[in-house]
C-alpha cells in the first residue's frame, strides 16, 4: 500500500514560531506537494517539488519555504508563524505523470 | 496559467437519483490529467477517477464517470444511483504536462445525500 505520512496530525503553535511539518512517502514517487485547504478555497498549492533539490512555487508560496533533501521526504516550513497560517495543511505524492496522486492524513495547525 | 473551477459549493440529491457535479478548467498544455477527489467529514482524500487528455472515451470506475467535453474545457463527474455515504466534499484536480508535473485543485463541492 502506498503511504503518504504526515508527523502530526494536530499542531499548536505560536506566533513567530518556527514550524516544521514533516512529509514522507514510500512509493519512490518524484513528485510531492504541500497544499493548504480553507474553507471555500479548496486545497490551494504551497510548494511542490519534481525531483531531490528541486522546487517550485505554488500559487500561495508567501510566508513558507520547502526542503527536498531526500527524495522519500518534504518539509514545509512556516519561518515566523502567522494567525493566518492557522489552517489544515495536506501532502501529497505521485509520479512525474501519474494518474493518482496520493494524500497524508493532514495536519491541522493553530498559531495563537 | 492553469485553472480550476467548481462553480456548485453545495448540492442536494435524493438517495438513488444521479448526480452531476461540475468542473472547468483552464489549460494552454495539450498534455494534461484530471482527476475527482472524494473528501468526506473524517477528512482523508480519497481518489475517484482520472482522465487523460488524450483519452478518447470518458472514464468510468463503478458509479462514478467523468464526462469529459475537451472543447468545452469541462471535466464533470457524474455519480449513478448516490448513497447516504456518497455525502462528501469532492474536488475537481489537473496536473500539467510538463515534467513537473504541477497538480492543483478547485474550490471544492459540498454534496448532501437526502434519504
Amino acid at each position: 500500500d502506498v503511504k503518504v505520512t504526515q508527523s502530526s496530525r494536530y499542531l499548536v503553535k505560536r506566533t513567530g514560531e518556527k514550524v516544521f511539518l514533516e512529509c514522507v512517502q514510500d512509493m519512490d514517487h518524484e513528485n510531492m506537494f504541500w497544499y493548504r485547504q480553507d474553507p471555500g478555497l479548496g486545497l490551494r498549492l504551497i510548494y511542490f517539488s519534481y525531483d531531490v533539490k528541486m522546487k517550485e512555487k505554488g500559487d500561495i508560496p508567501e510566508g513558507y519555504s520547502v526542503s527536498r533533501e531526500k527524495k522519500e521526504r518534504f518539509s514545509l516550513i512556516l519561518e515566523s508563524a502567522s494567525t493566518n497560517q492557522t489552517s489544515m495543511y495536506l501532502c501529497a505524492s505521485s509520479t512525474g505523470l501519474g494518474t493518482e496522486a496520493f494524500f497524508g492524513q493532514g495536519t491541522r495547525l493553530t498559531v495563537v | 496559467a492553469q485553472k480550476i473551477t467548481q462553480t456548485q459549493p453545495g448540492m442536494f440529491v435524493q438517495e438513488k437519483e444521479a448526480v452531476t457535479l461540475d468542473c472547468t478548467y483552464d489549460t494552454s498544455d495539450q498534455s494534461y490529467g484530471l482527476f475527482w477527489y472524494k473528501q468526506p467529514s473524517s477528512g482523508e482524500m480519497i481518489f475517484l477517477i482520472y482522465q487523460g487528455s488524450y483519452d478518447e472515451q470518458n472514464a468510468t470506475e463503478g458509479r462514478y464517470s467523468l464526462n469529459f467535453q475537451k472543447a468545452r474545457k469541462s471535466a464533470n463527474l457524474v455519480i449513478s444511483a448516490s448513497q447516504l455515504g456518497d455525502s462528501a466534499m469532492y474536488f475537481c484536480a489537473m496536473r500539467e504536462g510538463g515534467f513537473t508535473g504541477k497538480l492543483i485543485f478547485g474550490q471544492g463541492t459540498t454534496l448532501q445525500v437526502k434519504p
